[in-house]
């Protein structure tokens, strides 16, 4: 049972344009999620996060928008760059827990 | 800083075989989490430290896999009667707190022959 599903295996976007990466829930416990980048080779880097109390949170070109009542969340990238090539898992988590359970993946393609 | 280190960063082994994956978390870190990459899917839960003791190992498949954390710092992933289903990446992350950032270590890829 996939409690975090990233329904597209993989976006491909021209550089200077919104990449769009969505993510769905299913567990209603689910309070605290986060977005994490991967590079082949390398562990996942995390890159931004949002509670459960709001509805987005911004850093830079990154932006997460929480929707509760539909259990979906995704992240805005603008303007996409080539650098911003990779995997992009959706995370979420119970703050009271210890787990913290992984979507599989969006590979992001930025064509220059 | 030094971030996460995990070695071997490759293991090949044979059915059957016993393997060792050791992180080293970043220093003065806590918490420490063990997690498994298979091929097209995200990480998956298998274990979380606080300190030296297992807070939550509900992750781990079966019997044939346990890690330890002696001293609260470096720990290690042991994986006996390997099978070949237990090929994957596996990811070990630390973190100053239970509720904080997670960073993660390149992985050590285990394939089973």
């Amino acid at each position: 049972d996939q409690q975090v599903k990233q329904n597209s295996p993989s976006l491909s976007v021209q550089e200077g344009r919104i990449s769009i990466l969505n993510c769905d829930y299913t567990n209603s416990m689910f309070d605290y999620f986060l977005w994490y980048k991967k590079y082949p080779a390398e562990g996942p880097t995390f890159l931004i996060s949002i509670s459960s109390i709001k509805d987005k949170n911004e850093d830079g070109r990154f932006t997460v928008f929480l929707n509760k009542s539909a259990k979906h969340l995704s992240l805005h990238i603008v303007p996409s760059q080539p650098g911003d090539s990779a995997v992009y898992f959706c995370a979420a988590k119970n703050t009271g827990g210890f787990k913290t359970i992984f979507g599989a993946g969006t590979r992001l393609f930025v064509k220059a | 800083g030094a971030g996460v280190s995990q070695t071997p960063s490759n293991k090949v082994t044979e059915k059957g075989k016993y393997v060792e994956l050791r992180c080293d978390p970043i220093s003065g870190h806590t918490a420490l989490y063990w997690y498994r990459q298979s091929l097209g899917q995200g990480p998956e839960f298998l274990i979380y430290f606080q300190g030296t003791g297992a807070a939550d190992d509900s992750g781990l498949p079966n019997d044939r896999f346990f890690a330890v954390r002696p001293e609260g710092s470096v720990s290690t992933l042991k994986i006996q009667r390997t099978e070949r289903g237990d090929s994957a990446v596996y990811l070990c992350a630390s973190s100053s707190g239970q509720q904080e950032t997670q960073y993660f270590g390149p992985g050590t890829r285990l394939l089973v022959l």
